[in-house]
């Protein structure tokens, strides 16, 4: 199993831009999320699904799009890239909808906005 | 709003010193409890979990935690830290049965060991 996958690694946008982070995991988990994390802030939810084709908004939605066609993939669409949304971006995915087996995470994305 | 407090941002410690980190939450209902590590460089890792049976519950590497429900605490502990510890520690909670099924963090707890 390749666990969860994220790509890109890193990524460097200018303001205005758009761009997809994508997310894959092999592992048939129902619920897969994507956190941002910034120094003294832990890492937020900015969206989660709990199964193909369910979607909900976590803490910080806002200027970001999600979509889960698949079980495997779950990727997060900035529309119009902010110097705000400089951050690193993980995904995560777990068996349980009740995060009973904990949560796997991606190696992450690091974004660059300027 | 539910929320996880971690009120140690940084704690520095010497090896063999023993460590407790804290972490509140503010959920009503049954909730599923969480702590992760991420090592310099590294992605989140799960140290140890809570959702049911005994308040104190071990995980990997020496760590356990111990559930207090009227106090919602759910704290860290390690009797001997060592200088591969050193590492940054999260805190995070979810609703079992809830309608949202939020997986909220802390803002973590860096902490520092020394040799």
């Amino acid at each position: 199993n390749a666990g969860v996958t994220q790509t890109p690694k890193f990524q460097v946008l200018k303001t205005g831009q758009s761009m997809t982070l994508q997310c894959a995991q092999d592992m048939n988990h129902e619920y897969m999320s994507w956190y941002r994390q910034d120094p003294g802030m832990g890492l937020r939810l900015i969206h989660y699904s709990v199964g193909a084709g369910i979607t909900d908004q976590g803490e910080v939605p806002n200027g970001y799009n999600v979509s889960r066609s698949t079980t495997e993939d779950f990727p997060l669409r900035l529309l119009s890239a902010a110097p705000s949304q400089t951050s690193v971006y993980f995904c995560a995915s777990s068996y349980s909808t009740s995060g009973g087996s904990g949560q796997f995470f991606g190696p992450g994305t690091r974004l660059t906005v300027l | 709003a539910q929320s996880v407090s971690q009120h140690n941002h940084h704690v520095i410690l010497s090896e063999a010193a023993s460590l407790e980190l804290g972490c509140n939450y503010s959920y009503g209902g049954t909730v599923n409890l969480f702590w992760y590590v991420q090592y310099p460089g590294q992605h989140l890792q799960l140290l140890l979990k809570y959702f049911s049976g005994d308040p104190l519950v071990k995980g990997i590497k020496g760590f356990e935690a111990e559930f207090i429900k009227s106090k919602f605490s759910f704290n860290l502990r390690k009797p001997s830290v060592q200088w591969s510890d050193t590492a940054e520690y999260f805190c995070a909670a979810m609703n079992y049965g809830g309608a949202t099924n939020k997986l909220i963090f802390g803002t973590g707890t860096l902490l520092a060991v020394q040799p």
